[in-house]
């Protein structure tokens, strides 16, 4: 069966250090997204692709980068950790247009990060 | 920018009950869509119920119902004979109609409780 998967589900780091969370999906979907959820806040989108090559700014990017190198991945980097990046980071794809005015968006299980 | 408020952290409700929790969005956009998601404890983002804007007939998915009011910008979901599978985190979100550009605006979320 198609899926989206991450990893690590879980994470423990420390202020200063790179860190690269994965997100593959098997369902070959031009749309990805990465979302941070944090209490009292809900979900906001960090990044989203709309296809390979393709990388954009979401509401809450400083300090996180993506690349899109295939259809299937779309890694997310934090170039120097810092402890207000704790946080439960959801990764999300979506078919594209296709023709159709809406497209679900399928979420990954989530990757809990801890930054000490 | 669009926003989305959700002015219940937290509900309780009896098993076989009824509940209704609140939502309201801020857009000049006509034409968009609305979803309520669920997340259970174990974290997975489960797409509730959908409604276009542009249809009248409120959306309805067994248990589940919306009552959307497209001139007050409210978008409530109604759960009737609550279950305990029904306890979990539930989040309002608004997507814009960008033929397939797909970001989600969510809430901060309404913790639902159901007691047996």
């Amino acid at each position: 069966d198609a899926e989206i998967t991450q990893s690590p589900r879980h994470k423990i780091t420390e202020t200063g250090r790179q860190v690269t969370l994965a997100c593959h999906q098997t369902w070959n979907h031009n749309n990805m997204f990465w979302y941070r959820q944090d209490l009292g806040h809900g979900l906001r989108l960090i990044h989203y692709s709309y296809g390979v090559q393709d990388t954009n700014k979401g509401e809450v990017s400083d300090g996180y980068s993506v690349s899109r190198s295939n259809t299937e991945d779309l890694p997310l980097t934090l170039e120097s950790a810092a402890s207000s990046q704790t946080s439960v980071y959801f990764c999300a794809s979506s078919e594209g247009s296709g023709g159709r005015r809406w497209n679900e968006q399928f979420f990954g299980p989530g990757t809990r990060l801890t930054v000490l | 920018a669009q926003t989305v408020t959700q002015s219940q952290p937290e509900m309780s409700v009896q098993e076989a009950e009824t509940v209704t929790l609140s939502c309201t969005y801020d857009t000049s956009e006509n034409n968009y869509y609305l979803f309520w998601y669920k997340q259970p404890p174990s974290r997975q983002m489960i797409l509730v119920i959908r409604q276009e804007a542009y249809k009248q007939q409120n959306a309805t998915e067994n248990r589940f119902s919306v009552n959307f009011q497209k001139a007050a910008k409210s978008f409530s979901l109604k759960i009737s004979d609550s279950q305990l599978g029904d306890t979990a985190m539930y989040f309002c979100a608004f997507m814009r109609e960008q033929g397939g550009s797909e970001k989600l605006v969510f809430g901060k979320g309404t913790k639902l409780t159901v007691n047996p």
